[in-house]
């Protein structure tokens, strides 16, 4: 049972390329999120997902697109990276509206 | 949406002491949680607490919903604690939006 996962743990971008961040998870969640931690801050919600095939945005979704296509995966887009999306991206999962696991956080710099 | 506070801001203690932890909320909630973030930016759960009091070892947390906060206590603090404590809240408007505080930062000094 691998919990929650993300890929990859790090990655180096310039500005204006596009990437996809990978949660995967393996409890059978209704829920899952995606979340930004900025040097000093708390986690602010990019954008979540309240069932396969669902996405609703957060406090922060500017540039960012997401899917739900599988229930165990939710996927993060960044089309045109700015170097204002430097930041650790975490991704978290829930039963409905229940406690939340979270996984490792992936590091992306935009150069 | 909903605001989210906690205090201090950042706290400083001697290996063995005890400490206590504020997070308040500004709107009714769903679910509250206390994490704690290593650091090497790991994420643990602490506690799930939407209401009530819940002990675990050394930490403790209660919530009192009607009253929109709650605390984490610490006792015997040692220097594994250090690290960014955060609470989060799921609140009752918008099915699954979460919001974080922006955490207490607990440096445990031996």
């Amino acid at each position: 049972n691998a919990g929650v996962t993300q890929t990859p743990k790090f990655r180096v971008l310039k500005t204006g390329q596009s990437m996809t961040l990978l949660c995967a998870q393996d409890m059978n969640h209704e829920y899952m999120y995606w979340y930004r931690q900025d040097p000093g801050m708390g986690l602010r919600l990019i954008h979540y997902s309240v069932g396969e095939g669902t996405t609703a945005k957060g406090e922060v979704p500017d540039g960012y697109n997401v899917s739900r296509l599988k229930k165990q995966n939710f996927l993060l887009g960044l089309e045109s990276a700015a170097p204002s999306q430097t930041s650790v991206y975490f991704c978290a999962s829930s039963r409905t509206r229940g406690e939340q696991y979270f996984g490792p956080g992936t590091r992306l710099t935009v150069t | 949406g909903i605001q989210v506070e906690q205090s201090p801001p950042d706290l400083i203690l001697q290996e063995g002491a005890n400490s206590t932890l504020r997070c308040n909320f500004s709107d009714s909630v769903n679910n509250l949680q206390w994490f704690h973030q290593n650091p090497w930016g790991q994420l643990i759960n602490l506690f799930y607490i939407p209401s009530g009091t819940k002990q675990n070892g050394r930490l403790s947390a209660t919530t009192v919903a009607t009253e929109r906060y709650s605390l984490l206590y610490i006792s015997s603090s040692q220097t594994t604690d250090s690290g960014v404590y955060f609470c989060a809240v799921i609140y009752n408007t918008n099915a699954g939006k979460s919001t974080f505080g922006d955490g207490t930062t607990l440096t445990v000094k031996p």
